[in-house]
């Protein structure tokens, strides 16, 4: 099936702790972004890659370091994790928006994080 | 600055009855605007989106959306609700390919 997917699906910590979230797409697409979606379900863009070059960095933390290996992957590691990092995070993939495009952008399934 | 304001967080609808789901935007320019959709534990799904082609846009499972730029409005419509269509909606503006979210309408759909 042609999607953007994300690993895990459910993720639960402590504390303290790294982890990281892991995102593919098979659509073609030249850039990705990671949102985060808080417990009132507010969307926020977090980061943006275009052909694995960093195009969008919202004010986050430098705890959160995205990382794109390829143009078909998005990886999130986000060191000394907190409780107010619990929340839905989504990867989200579209053609190149580094030219000012604005075309659709396509969501995985979220990763729920934890934290406790 | 671009943004989108949902006027109502809640909507309730009985099933069989019309839906409007009601959304202003602020833009500079002209703008590229979106409705998503988000069913319960789910990902967000694309209803439809507005580039400037037409003011009126047709999308999945019978919504549309009509673009007024004079209310700056961007309503999304359905004819008729089905029990399947109860989710969080979303009104969205595009910035240079940075999505900017509104804060979400959630629908309700009695039998």
């Amino acid at each position: 099936d042609t999607a953007v997917s994300q690993t895990p699906k459910y993720l639960v910590t402590q504390m303290g702790n790294d982890k990281s979230i892991k995102c593919e797409q098979n659509l073609g697409h030249d850039t990705m972004y990671w949102y985060k979606q808080d417990s009132k379900k507010f969307l926020k863009i977090m980061f943006s890659y275009n052909n694995k070059e960093l195009i969008i960095n919202e004010t986050v933390p430098n705890r959160f370091s995205p990382k794109s290996p390829d143009k078909a992957h998005l990886n999130l590691h986000i060191n000394s994790l907190e409780l107010g990092d619990s929340a839905v995070y989504f990867c989200a993939s579209s053609h190149a928006a580094g030219t000012g495009g604005n075309y659709e952008q396509y969501f995985g399934p979220g990763t729920r994080l934890t934290v406790t | 600055a671009q943004s989108v304001t949902q006027l109502d967080s809640h909507v309730s609808v009985s099933e069989g009855t019309p839906v409007l789901l009601r959304c202003n935007y602020s833009s500079s320019y002209s703008p590229s605007l979106f409705w998503y959709v988000q069913h319960p534990n789910k990902g967000l799904q694309l209803l439809l989106k507005y580039t400037s082609a037409a003011t009126l846009v047709k999308g999945i499972n019978g919504f549309e959306a009509e673009f007024k730029k004079s209310e700056t409005s961007f309503h999304l419509t359905k004819p008729s609700a089905h029990m399947s269509d109860a989710a969080e909606y979303f009104c969205v503006v595009s910035k240079r390919g940075k999505l900017i979210f509104g804060q979400g309408t959630e629908l309700s759909v009695k039998p």
